[in-house]
């Protein structure tokens, strides 16, 4: 069993919808990164959190320690938002373990 | 600010070469980590170095070595290439070791023929 389990793995939408990807770890963390992944490979890191929840424009963060679960939303979703989503955990010094990821693909 | 730089973007090896990757963090960033990309394994920890030390190191063979110079950029190299080794690889960059955002590099795609 992965240390770190994404879920869906595949995801379509249409756009507007909300959108939830989901992140569960099964190892103990000092932090969680939410990472987006264009084509080409460049990735850019979306979220850094501990506890609680983050906002940046249409996209929330939510993480639940005591779960060990953690949660991307993506509200009134956009054809420019298809990307693969990951989900990183922060195990010791900054190194990152990370789930599979997530296709999410959005028509317009 | 600029970001963080990967050389080359691309390159071709041959099977039992070596290769050199440079990564040149974020200006002021001391740590430094790589990652391997492939389809089949996803992303996975190769190494972490901060003030020229390395911290922690994935599970890869002694094939893969890598080092920080005293301006914070890393180099990792790969010795006797094997076709598995194709790959993206992907360094991060963050102003210290734990908690602390990491920003990361367009990659290098690595092909070996």
């Amino acid at each position: 069993k992965n240390e770190v389990e994404q879920s869906p793995q595949n995801l379509t939408a249409q756009e507007g919808e909300f959108i939830t990807i989901n992140c569960s770890y099964s190892v103990g963390i000092s932090a969680l990164h939410w990472l987006q992944q264009h084509p080409g490979g460049g990735i850019v890191s979306l979220f850094m959190l501990s506890s609680g929840k983050k906002k940046h424009g249409r996209l929330i963060a939510t993480i639940n320690i005591q779960e060990k679960h953690s949660s991307l939303h993506i509200t009134a979703s956009h054809p420019r938002d298809s990307a693969v989503y990951i989900c990183a955990v922060i195990t010791s010094g900054s190194r990152l373990t990370f789930g599979e990821g997530t296709q999410l693909t959005v028509n317009p | 600010k600029a970001g963080v730089t990967q050389t080359p973007r691309y390159l071709i090896k041959t099977r039992g070469q070596q290769v050199t990757l440079s990564c040149s963090p974020i200006s002021g960033h001391r740590s430094v980590s790589w990652y391997q990309q492939t389809p089949g394994q996803g992303l996975q920890f190769l190494f972490e170095y901060f003030s020229e030390t390395q911290r922690n190191k994935g599970n890869f063979p002694g094939r893969f070595s890598g080092r920080q110079f005293s301006n914070s950029r890393s180099e990792m190299n790969v010795s006797t290439l094997e076709l598995g080794d194709s790959a993206l690889y992907l360094c991060a960059s963050s102003l210290q070791q734990g908690n602390t955002e990491a920003f990361f590099g367009q990659g290098t795609r690595l092909t070996v023929v």
